[in-house]
């Protein structure tokens, strides 16, 4: 069964700052099957990042993801007070079909 | 615009059954499968299963495929989970997601409370 491992668990930076989000497999994932998602308190998760790479529709060009196989990164490039949130990456394929990582509290001070 | 709405909250006894639907708006609902994804308090997101607009083919969480049922009803575009043998852990929000690979479009949440 593939683990999805996040890191850190909680983020806290200054507006402007970048911010490098973790998430790291216990088997290899094929990219298209990587996401990554937002999740604000009293929010439903909101996609971010699919396929690894592609950015969500409307999702603002300072998020980006990279990796493959194993090791996969969300970066913010420029952090504003909004992007305060969870952050999940889920895959999808391997056994079982779909599963999350824990998530990353990203605070901004 | 592309939607899915949900069903309100339940309050139920532990051992009983619930069933939460999940009504599809403003896209073809036979193109894309429906994903269920609960949230405990406090917690992470947990995958439940997933079942194909289309064909109905469904595939469940190993830690839940005993009590987890997922149907759809493609003449009304609606999506349906009903989880039986309820226990208190089973308290949680339940998002049901327009879901390929990923999840593109997320209802709200239903919330879900297991109590005695």
């Amino acid at each position: 069964e593939i683990v999805l491992t996040q890191s850190p668990g909680i983020l806290s930076l200054s507006p402007g700052e970048r911010a490098t989000l973790s998430c790291r497999t216990s088997q290899s994932v094929t990219s298209s099957y990587l996401a990554w998602y937002q999740q604000k308190p009293g929010q439903a998760p909101r996609l971010l990042i699919y396929g690894a790479s592609n950015r969500a529709t409307g999702v603002p060009d300072r998020f980006s993801g990279s990796g493959f196989g194993t090791d996969f990164t969300l970066t913010i490039s420029s952090l504003e007070p909004e992007d305060s949130a969870v952050y999940y990456c889920q895959q999808y394929g391997r056994s079982p079909m779909c599963s999350f990582g824990q998530g990353t509290k990203l605070e901004i001070k | 615009q592309v939607q899915v709405l949900q069903s309100g909250a339940e309050v139920k006894r532990p051992g009983a059954s619930v069933k939460l639907s999940c009504k599809a708006s403003g896209y073809s609902f036979t193109n894309y499968g429906i994903a269920w994804v609960r949230q405990a308090p406090g917690q992470g997101l947990e995958w439940m299963g997933w079942i194909s607009g289309s064909t109905g083919y469904t595939n469940y969480a190993p830690n839940l495929q005993d009590r987890v049922t997922l149907t759809t009803d493609t003449s009304t575009s609606t999506a349906y989970m009903e989880l039986m043998s309820l226990r208190s852990d089973d308290t949680a929000l339940y998002y049901c997601a327009r879901s390929l690979h990923y999840m593109d479009v997320w209802g709200k949440g239903t919330p879900v409370i297991v109590s005695s």
